[in-house]
């Protein structure tokens, strides 16, 4: 099992859906998590941390299973703007080690 | 303004030349970090470091060596580079307080070719 795993998509949706990323990570002993985004060709940005209560930011919505070692991303109301690539990162043996997955290309259609 | 600047953005070079990548953050931050990122395998730590002379292997070090003798500077050095090193290169800073809650800020990337 890799260590951290995403939909490998691409994910095309109209402007307006509601889309969702998964993430899998093998680590149980991870204790940071992160969803960032990559536009093409540029450095990433994070998007939001991931917070075992889960949490919002406006449109965007980040949920932690422990248990499932499980994250998620959901986009309501999909943006032009929201076309890039999302990239879930988990902490691996020390704080210091991130471990990102492949990345999950979004495109939102007019 | 808060950034991390990587110098040279575009590099081109031959097989066996030793070249330096240079990474800076204005942001007194404690945390840097090198990754390399290649098609189809997604973003891979090299190299970071927690602290001023503080510094340990992410999971693919070969062949790279790097430095903090400053907390503003964390230079990646290929001492013999080699054409599976060509990548795209981001160095990365962040600060510490809350555990490793922080954002992470990347440089613009360093385009790297070995011929």
């Amino acid at each position: 099992r890799k260590e951290v795993e995403q939909d490998p998509g691409p994910f095309n949706v109209p402007e307006g859906a509601t889309v969702a990323f998964n993430c899998t990570y093998s680590n149980s002993a991870s204790q940071s998590f992160f969803w960032y985004r990559q536009d093409c060709r540029k450095e990433p940005k994070l998007l939001m941390s991931v917070y075992s209560s889960g949490n919002e930011d406006g449109r965007f919505t980040a949920q932690l299973n422990r248990a499932s070692q499980y994250i998620s991303l959901l986009i309501r109301d999909s943006k032009l703007s929201d076309s890039a690539t999302y990239l879930c990162v988990v902490n691996r043996r020390s704080q210091g080690n991130l471990i990102f997955g492949k990345g999950t290309k979004l495109s939102v259609k007019p | 303004e808060a950034q991390v600047t990587q110098n040279p953005r575009y590099l081109i070079t031959v097989t066996g030349k030793k070249l330096t990548v240079t990474c800076s953050q204005n942001m007194n931050h404690e945390y840097m970090s090198w990754y390399r990122q290649d098609p189809g395998l997604g973003l891979r730590q090299i190299y970071y470091s927690m602290n001023v002379e503080v510094t340990d292997k992410g999971d693919v070090p070969e062949g790279y060596k790097v430095s903090r003798k400053e907390k503003r500077n964390f230079p990646l050095i290929l001492e013999s580079p080699s054409p599976n090193q060509t990548s795209l290169y981001f160095c990365a800073s962040s600060r510490t307080d809350r555990g490793f809650k922080e954002t992470q800020y990347f440089g613009p990337g360093t385009r790297l070719l070995v011929l």
